[in-house]
Parts: structure tokens; C-alpha cells; sequence
């Protein structure tokens, strides 16, 4: 059953603390991205991946951090310097790169208390 | 950058009735997509378009890739209660990068 998965499905942290979200993908895609969604909002692009151990900032990429180590993964650290974390976080794939149609996973919803 | 205006923001239509929805820019786009986002989910791919003047259907949807490559529209006919959620529309821009409109939020009044 392929697919990509997000894990949790709610996050709740306190000001000031990292926290990392878990994107999975059983898909055997090369590429995956972060997005935020924030209410009446686009998905807006904060970091993606063509290949393993290797990533490019999208168009929010300040507050936020990610790794590829392996292709089926690639966490996003929402740090302490991201001025307003609470938000839907949506995690995508795509088989090759930008120019392939994603794919996105069910979100986590982080809240920052 | 490249910005993508979607309308209109919201519906409220009765069950039955066709939807059409649309999404305009001032640039050129090479693909267009358009997804529907249950609550709390992730979105879903409902049609991709790649060639200008392309219309696409899947099932009781339609969708069309304009011929100036600057807009798209998707169309619901006989709308039923499961449609509700909100569409986006996205478009891949000159640096392969997807742009994503603000989305179309569907009510269906049974």
C-alpha cells in the first residue's frame, strides 16, 4: 500500500522549543518537498529535495531546516527563529524533479502554545 | 513572482448544480493542476493539463489549460455533497517550481 505519511497528525509544542515533523514516502520517488498552509491561504514552498543528500530552500525557507539522508524520508526541523510556526505543514512527493506532478501526504498541524 | 489569482474565494450551491471556478496570472504557465483538500487533509490531485487549448475530464469534472497559457478553469457538473472542500488550482512556472492559487472553497446545500 504506497503512499506518503506524516506523522503526528497534531503537534503541540511550547514557544521557543525545535520541533521535527516526519514525512515517508514508500513511493520510490526522488523528490520531496515542505509546504505551509496557513487559513484562505496557497501552499506556500518551504524547502524541497531532488536527490538524497541534497535540498534547496524554497520561498520560506527562514526558521525552518530539513535533511535527506535516505530517499524514502526528509524531516523538517521547524526551529526556534521561525517567528510564527503554528500552521498545517504539508509534505509532497514527486518521481524525478520539480517538473514531475506531486503527490502530498495528510499534514501535521503544529501548534505553538 | 509569479502569482496565480483564483475565483471565486468561496461557493454555496445546491446539490445539482454545476460549478465552474477559475484561475488567472499575468505569466506564462507549462502545466496547470488542480487539487481538492478535504478538511484537515492533504490535497488531492484531480486533473493535470500540459498543453495549451487542452480540456481534460475525470468523471464529472472538467478542466481546461487555456490557450494563452496564462489561465485555467475547472468545471463540477451536478454537484453532490461530497464535492464540498476547497480547490486549488497550481501552476509550474518558468523555474519548475509549482505556484498554488488560494484555493476555491465548495459548499453543496443538500
Amino acid at each position: 500500500d504506497g503512499g506518503i505519511t506524516q506523522s503526528p497528525k497534531y503537534l503541540f509544542r511550547k514557544e521557543g522549543q525545535n520541533v521535527t515533523l516526519s514525512c515517508e514516502q514508500n513511493l520510490n520517488h526522488d523528490a520531496m518537498y515542505w509546504y505551509r498552509q496557513d487559513p484562505g491561504q496557497g501552499l506556500r514552498l518551504i524547502y524541497y529535495s531532488q536527490i538524497v543528500n541534497d535540498f534547496q530552500k524554497g520561498d520560506i525557507a527562514e526558521g525552518y531546516s530539513v535533511s535527506r539522508e535516505k530517499k524514502e524520508s526528509f524531516p523538517l526541523t521547524v526551529t526556534s527563529a521561525q517567528k510564527n510556526p503554528t500552521a498545517f505543514y504539508l509534505c509532497a512527493s514527486s518521481i524525478a524533479g520539480v517538473t514531475d506532478t506531486q503527490y502530498f501526504g495528510p499534514g501535521t498541524r503544529l501548534t505553538v502554545l | 513572482g509569479q502569482q496565480l489569482n483564483q475565483s471565486p474565494q468561496s461557493m454555496f450551491i445546491q446539490e445539482g448544480e454545476d460549478v465552474s471556478m477559475n484561475c488567472t496570472s499575468s505569466s506564462i504557465f507549462n502545466t496547470w493542476l488542480w487539487y481538492k483538500q478535504d478538511p484537515g487533509e492533504g490535497p488531492v490531485l484531480l486533473i493535470a493539463l500540459y498543453k495549451a487549448g487542452e480540456l481534460t475530464s475525470n468523471g464529472r469534472l472538467t478542466a481546461q489549460f487555456g490557450i494563452t497559457r496564462k489561465d485555467s478553469f475547472l468545471n463540477i457538473s451536478a454537484s453532490i455533497p461530497s464535492d464540498v472542500g476547497i480547490y486549488f488550482c497550481a501552476g509550474r512556472g518558468s523555474q519548475g517550481n509549482l505556484i498554488f492559487g488560494k484555493g476555491t472553497k465548495l459548499s453543496v446545500k443538500p
